[in-house]
């Protein structure tokens, strides 16, 4: 099976400050990458999709994505508490006919004031 | 849109008892998912669905069963609870044309 690895964490970040979240995965013909959130407790939200190299924006959320070196990155400005939570980088997988993500652990994030 | 949904909420049962975990979706998706999720662990898949009317083994199956009744609903049943099938389960649907999965709100499950 395919492997995505992340930092376990806990990553601490202060109010205001840019979490830099990253994610490594192996299978290089991988085409569709995601992150999650998930808050204590809760279930998996997505909040970010990307597809090619470079660069995608989402309010205070950029994905980066660089498939030669098999890596995906999850910044975050402007940090806020409500941001601490869970991130998962999640990578599609074809196998056996059928897609698939692969999850990594996740990595704990922690904004204090 | 409910999105999707997952009966019950939470769960205890004894060794050795069965139960079926329900899950239902609105978003006409054709593919549907069973995760677990431990400590550590992360999310395994047990089942997944890619259509009505096929089911096919994840990462984790043995001591579950599924069952696709529509294109809606697709079910995770555990035959003869076990104390390591103690864990928080996910039902997910898939987009089909970005691969986006959207997670239902879980259940958690206690086996004594």
């Amino acid at each position: 099976q395919k492997e995505v690895e992340q930092n376990s964490g806990p990553l601490s970040v202060p109010e205001g400050a840019i979490a830099s979240l990253n994610c490594t995965y192996s299978d290089r013909g991988s085409q569709s990458f995601f992150w999650y959130r998930q808050y204590s407790g809760k279930s998996p939200e997505l909040i970010m999709s990307i597809y090619s190299n470079g660069d995608k924006e989402d309010g205070r959320f950029t994905a980066q994505l660089n498939k030669a070196s098999q890596y995906v990155s999850l910044l975050i400005r402007d940090s806020q508490p409500s941001d601490s939570a869970t991130y998962l980088c999640a990578v599609n997988e074809f196998s056996g006919g059928y897609n698939k993500l692969i999850f990594g652990a996740g990595t704990r994030l922690a904004v204090h004031p | 849109n409910a999105g999707v949904t997952q009966t019950p909420k939470f769960q205890v049962l004894k060794t050795g008892q069965s139960m079926t975990l329900q899950c239902a979706q609105d978003m006409n998706h054709n593919s549907m998912y069973w995760y677990r999720q431990d400590p550590g662990m992360g999310l395994r898949l047990i089942y997944y669905s890619a259509s009505e009317g096929t089911t096919d083994k994840g990462e984790v199956p043995n001591g579950y069963n599924v069952s696709r009744l529509n294109k809606r609903e697709f079910s995770l049943r555990l035959e003869s609870a076990a104390p390591s099938q103690t864990s928080v389960y996910f039902c997910a649907s898939r987009r089909q044309d970005t691969y986006e999965q959207y997670f239902g709100p879980g259940t958690r499950l206690t086996v004594t």
